[in-house]
């Protein structure tokens, strides 16, 4: 069965600090992965995609990441933070063949920006 | 623009009531697709919908009902049976089937949401 975890339900960055949202997996299959951000009472936009092509995958509003096979990882970076990423953000996964059409999600990371 | 809207935004039931959450989208998507959303925990399947007339459970249906009348439409209705239904409610689409979504091939565009309390 499939399963993504995300450390830390909370993480706090300094405006222009780098940010690290840490996502990892487990999968008996190649998995598809995906980060999505949520704004308050907003709904969910994806920020980037892996599907098998390049390990690092760049995403929208300069965010990217990095899949890394032997430690079972997507980790979400950012070089440098800006007050308007505060967000929740969420990891899912899903691996072709399994029987129910779904994404399994992550329990999301709220970033928090200090100016 | 083309999107998803949900509605209304905010909804307070008393118990025992059946109320029903509207989801609409004009982006031409085959499949249709509800989720709960509930504090520090992710998103989880309700219901889908691949082609009108069909649908089908998700991890969480007990207590809920839909219906796809409409290529456009997909609305929610959370029972009376649903035990705990305060949470927020999020509708997606995707153009394509589900198998096509898991692979990557596209990608979910979600509504605004509905947020549910029970009074």
């Amino acid at each position: 069965a499939q399963s993504v975890t995300q450390l830390g339900s909370h993480v706090s960055v300094s405006e222009g600090a780098l940010v690290l949202l840490r996502c990892n997996y487990s999968s008996s299959v190649p998995p598809y992965l995906f980060w999505y951000v949520q704004y308050p009472n907003q709904g969910l936009q994806l920020l980037l995609k892996y599907t098998s092509a390049a390990t690092l995958v760049k995403g929208i509003n300069g965010f990217e990441a990095e899949f890394k096979k032997s430690e079972t990882s997507f980790h979400l970076t950012k070089p440098s933070a800006h007050m308007s990423d505060a967000a929740e953000y969420f990891c899912a996964v899903s691996a072709f063949g399994d029987s129910n059409y779904q994404l399994i999600w992550g329990a999301g990371t709220k970033l928090i920006i200090k100016p | 623009d083309g999107g998803i809207t949900q509605s209304p935004k905010y909804l307070f039931r008393k118990e025992g009531q059946n109320v029903t959450l509207s989801c609409e989208q004009n982006l031409n998507h085959d499949a249709m697709y509800w989720y709960r959303q509930d504090p520090g925990q992710g998103l989880r399947l309700i219901y889908y919908s691949q082609i009108v007339n069909d649908f089908q459970k998700g991890d969480i249906a007990e207590g809920y009902s839909v219906s796809r009348e409409k290529k456009e439409s997909f609305p929610l209705t959370v029972t009376s049976a649903q035990k705990n239904p305060t949470a927020f409610y999020l509708c997606a689409s995707s153009l394509g089937d589900p198998g096509q979504l898991l692979s990557g091939a596209n990608v979910l565009t979600f509504g605004a949401g509905s947020r549910l309390t029970v009074l």
